[in-house]
């Protein structure tokens, strides 16, 4: 199984700031990586798949990119709506595996 | 309106059974790979199963292995997880999740709210 690792954990971010997570796999995943957002309970949210495709209707804030191994979210002007928990997701191979979670807290 | 929920949570007992079930509507279920995806408390995301449009194809991570089911009736929209020999460590939050396959693709672009399934004596 591919293991992906995130970091860090959790960060302590303002509204505006640049918030940058990284996500790595155990193996190549040939950009085989999405991101979700989640907010305590609710469904996770489709973000970016393809490691750098913003799915429709996500604000042009959150980005993505990254190759082989290494892979990276950045939210550029961090919102009060963004405070929330973030996994990235391989699909390179199945099983389908996630990320420990990132989780975006008030600084 | 596209949208999947979730029933069939609930208390089940150490050894126990539980049958979850996902309702789909708005979007032409037949067509979609399906996933069942799960969340321990204060935990991460885990998938557990998904199926094939037709059903000819399952799949399941070790852990669920020859305790878990799923399956999918297209007549209703529907796909269900069957879950026998339940155990504590299965305690978790239940998403039922629709699966994006184009052009080798393999995320999760629709989620239920989830259903909570608690194993405990």
């Amino acid at each position: 199984d591919i293991q992906m690792t995130q970091s860090p954990s959790s960060l302590s971010a303002s509204v505006g700031d640049r918030v940058t997570i990284t996500c790595r796999a155990s193996q190549g995943i040939s950009n085989s990586l999405a991101w979700y957002q989640q907010k305590p309970g609710k469904a996770p949210k489709l973000l970016v798949y393809a490691a750098s495709r913003l799915e429709s209707g996500v604000p042009s804030r959150f980005s993505g990119s990254g190759s082989g191994t290494d892979y990276t979210l950045i939210i550029s002007s961090l919102q009060p709506e963004d405070f929330a928990t973030y996994y990235c997701q391989q699909y390179y191979s199945t099983p389908l595996t996630f990320g420990g979670g990132t989780k975006v807290e008030t600084k | 309106e596209v949208q999947l929920v979730e029933s069939g949570g609930g208390l089940v007992q150490p050894g126990g059974s539980l049958r979850l079930s996902c309702a789909a509507s708005g979007f032409t279920f037949r067509n979609y790979w399906m996933s069942w995806v799960r969340q321990a408390p204060g935990k991460g995301l885990e998938g557990v199963a998904n199926i094939k449009q037709d059903g000819s194809e399952k799949y399941y991570v070790d852990s669920v292995e020859g305790r878990y089911t799923i399956s999918r009736d297209n007549a209703k929209n529907s796909f269900y997880l069957q879950m026998n020999s339940l155990r504590a460590e299965d305690t978790a939050v239940y998403y039922c999740a629709r699966l994006r396959t184009n052009y080798g693709d393999w995320y999760f672009d629709l989620w239920g709210r989830g259903t909570l399934v608690t194993v405990s004596s």
